[in-house]
């Protein structure tokens, strides 16, 4: 099946550095991959949608310059937090969603990255 | 269910018991439904899918059923295990070809 690689998993950071988070499709080529955000006893919310080889469309309310999403082959796709604050600690979560037929719909997951700014 | 602030909506059932998970989606132009199991510190899990043109759906212990008329969305988890104890979550979606997620329902199951 369908798997999508999440790293780090765990990543801990000093206030006013940026952070890199890393999507990879492993076995299918993902089209759009999706950037989600989900605080402690909440709902995933989507940040971002990106296309390969395109810019990234964020939702309303996040910042593209502070949450820079590059997409650029069809199999990775990385989210960096620059100038992280305490507040951007949260569960990050990305999705990927290939190409045609019976994957058209199939949203894979990756297992999420716990960061935690000091 | 629906979230309410920070505190997730728990059902607690006893194992072996039937666990029905509701959810009330938003967009009548939603064409797709799925229904997803998160463990603590991890990335949301597939169970079980719907397409718009389906009432129900069936897979192994679990079962999706999709009311359009009232915009209701229901899992069903047979003989429910200790396992199964996560949080729950619809998914649906939308015209804009991506994933809007309800606010999830913990389940938690007695042994």
């Amino acid at each position: 099946g369908a798997v999508v690689s999440q790293h780090p998993s765990r990543v801990i950071c000093k206030s006013g550095t940026s952070v890199k988070i890393e999507c990879r499709s492993l076995d299918f080529q993902a089209t759009t991959m999706f950037w989600y955000r989900q605080f402690p006893k909440q709902s995933l919310m989507l940040m971002a949608t990106s296309n390969e080889g395109s810019k990234a469309t964020y939702e309303q309310g996040v910042e593209k310059d502070k949450f820079l999403i590059n997409h650029a082959s069809l199999t990775l796709s990385t989210l960096t937090v620059t100038s992280a604050h305490p507040e951007d600690s949260s569960f990050y979560i990305c999705s990927a969603r290939g190409t045609g037929g019976l994957m058209s719909y199939g949203y894979t997951f990756g297992s999420g990255t716990r960061l935690t700014v000091v | 269910g629906e979230s309410v602030g920070l505190h997730l909506p728990t059902l607690s059932v006893q194992e072996g018991d039937n666990s029905i998970i509701n959810c009330a989606y938003s967009n009548s132009a939603s064409d797709y439904f799925i229904w997803y199991k998160q463990e603590s510190g991890k990335g949301p899990q597939f169970i079980i899918d719907i397409r718009s043109n389906m009432d129900k759906r069936q897979g192994q212990r679990v079962t999706v059923l999709l009311n359009k008329t009232v915009k209701h969305l229901s899992l069903q988890i047979a003989a429910t295990q200790p396992g199964d104890s996560a949080v729950y979550f619809c998914a649906e979606n939308n015209a804009g070809n991506m994933l809007t997620f309800g606010g999830g329902t913990r389940l938690m199951v007695k042994p």
